[in-house]
């Protein structure tokens, strides 16, 4: 069964203090991996796509990156303004066109 | 200014009596979709449309239809709405194809269903 699993839950920083928040995925075939942003009450905010192996992307202090078996989103020096759900979906290879998503991460930014 | 809006906003009803949430984008996307996300159970696919006429079940069809007579409209119709409909719903679309594919969202319906 298609499956993406994010990591951790939670994330409490400080600001300045960079982390990655992790997507791990199992799935038949990847055609495309989406990272995107959500604040409370809002609809999820598009940020990157990935699409093969080796690939990398960047957007201010955000970086994701992609393997074979998982994606990393790096925030480098955050700030308290970078405190939101960040979610990562697969949309496979199969004949379907669905997204699935994950979990989602929380993180806070604290001043 | 590219958008996907969604109508109503909130909305409160009693179980049985059938509703519509609409969803309109203004970009000429192909692909549109409704989620419904609920806590702890994050974003779970409904149905999505490919093109008009063409629209597949996602992971939770249960208790929904759709439809896509327009390209830019992807109703969402609750035939006989139950208390486990009760959750928030957002519509999204996006250009297929695209060397970058990037999906929009509506800005969400928090549905009550009593």
């Amino acid at each position: 069964e298609d499956q993406v699993t994010q990591s951790p839950e939670a994330l409490r920083l400080q600001e300045g203090e960079s982390s990655s928040l992790n997507c791990s995925y199992t799935v038949s075939g990847l055609r495309g991996l989406f990272w995107y942003r959500q604040d409370p009450g809002k609809g999820p905010e598009f940020l990157f796509t990935l699409y093969s192996a080796g690939e990398e992307k960047e957007k201010e202090r955000l970086k994701a990156t992609l393997t074979k078996k998982e994606s990393f989103l790096h925030i480098t020096a955050p700030k308290p303004e970078d405190s939101a759900t960040y979610l990562c979906a697969v949309r496979t290879m199969d004949s379907s066109y669905k997204l699935i998503f994950g979990s989602g991460t929380r993180l806070l930014v604290r001043p | 200014e590219a958008q996907v809006t969604q109508n109503p906003r909130y909305l409160i009803t009693v179980t049985g009596k059938k509703l519509t949430v609409t969803c309109s984008q203004n970009m000429n996307h192909e692909y549109m979709s409704w989620y419904r996300q609920d806590p702890g159970l994050g974003l779970r696919q409904i149905y999505y449309s490919m093109n008009v006429e063409v629209t597949d079940k996602g992971d939770v069809p249960e208790g929904y239809k759709v439809s896509r007579k327009e390209k830019r409209n992807f109703p969402l119709i609750l035939e006989s709405p139950s208390p486990n409909q009760t959750s928030l719903y957002f519509c999204a679309s996006s250009l297929l194809g695209a060397f970058q594919e990037t999906q929009y969202f509506g800005p969400g319906t928090r549905l009550l269903v009593l």
